[in-house]
């Protein structure tokens, strides 16, 4: 199976940061990456597909990037409907596989 | 409008079965795979399978091929996910997703509300 791993697993900031999440993968899924937003007691939401392509309704302030095995999920300005878990997908193996998380707080 | 709506929550014993069901509504139900993930409490997502409801075939992670019997009714728009042999470590939060198409291919773009399992003695 291909892993994913994500970093940091907890991050703090205030609103208005400009916030950064990395998913490695274990070996080249190529863009096959999504990255999902996760609030307490819902269902993870589709925000990036394709590494870098922004679901439809999802804020601008998010973008993807990345291809091979480094990618980033960037927030330009963190709002406060922004806090919550955010993973990582890949789906170049039919095998999919989720990133462990990263949890985004409060400073 | 596109729900995934699922079955309640459900407490069993070590060694017993679940079945979980999982109604599609609000487009074409043999159109789009469905998976199933799960999520132990405070804990990350773990991808279980992909289905086609067309035919039925059906791709698991390897840790769950053994265990898990899958059904689906085309009637009603409706997959069932059973887990069999369950263990105190299948406690979790048990999703069914709608397999993305088009650009999001590969994606899991609507997804039910979740069915929490409970293996307790």
């Amino acid at each position: 199976d291909i892993q994913l791993t994500q970093s940091p697993s907890t991050l703090s900031a205030s609103i208005g940061d400009r916030v950064t999440i990395t998913c490695r993968a274990s070996q080249s899924v190529s863009d096959w990456l999504a990255w999902y937003q996760q609030k307490p007691g819902k269902a993870p939401k589709l925000l990036i597909y394709k590494a870098s392509s922004v679901e439809v309704g999802v804020p601008s302030r998010f973008s993807g990037s990345g291809s091979g095995t480094e990618f980033t999920l960037t927030i330009s300005s963190l709002q406060p409907d922004d806090f919550g878990t955010y993973f990582c997908q890949q789906y170049s193996s039919y095998t999919r596989t989720f990133g462990q998380g990263t949890k985004v707080e409060v400073k | 409008q596109i729900q995934l709506v699922q079955s309640g929550a459900e407490v069993q014993q070590p060694g017993a079965s679940v079945k979980v069901s999982c109604k599609a509504s609000g487009y074409t139900f043999t159109d789009y795979y469905i998976h199933w993930v799960r999520q132990a409490p405070g804990q990350g997502l773990e991808w279980m399978l992909i289905m086609n409801p067309k035919d039925g075939t059906t791709s698991y992670a390897p840790k769950f091929q053994d265990r898990i019997t899958l059904a689906k009714d085309t009637s009603t728009g409706t997959v069932y996910m059973e887990l069999t042999s369950l263990r105190s470590d299948d406690t979790a939060l048990y999703y069914c997703a709608r397999a993305g198409v088009g650009p999001t291919l590969g994606t899991l773009d609507y997804w039910g509300q979740g069915t929490l399992v409970t293996v307790s003695s």
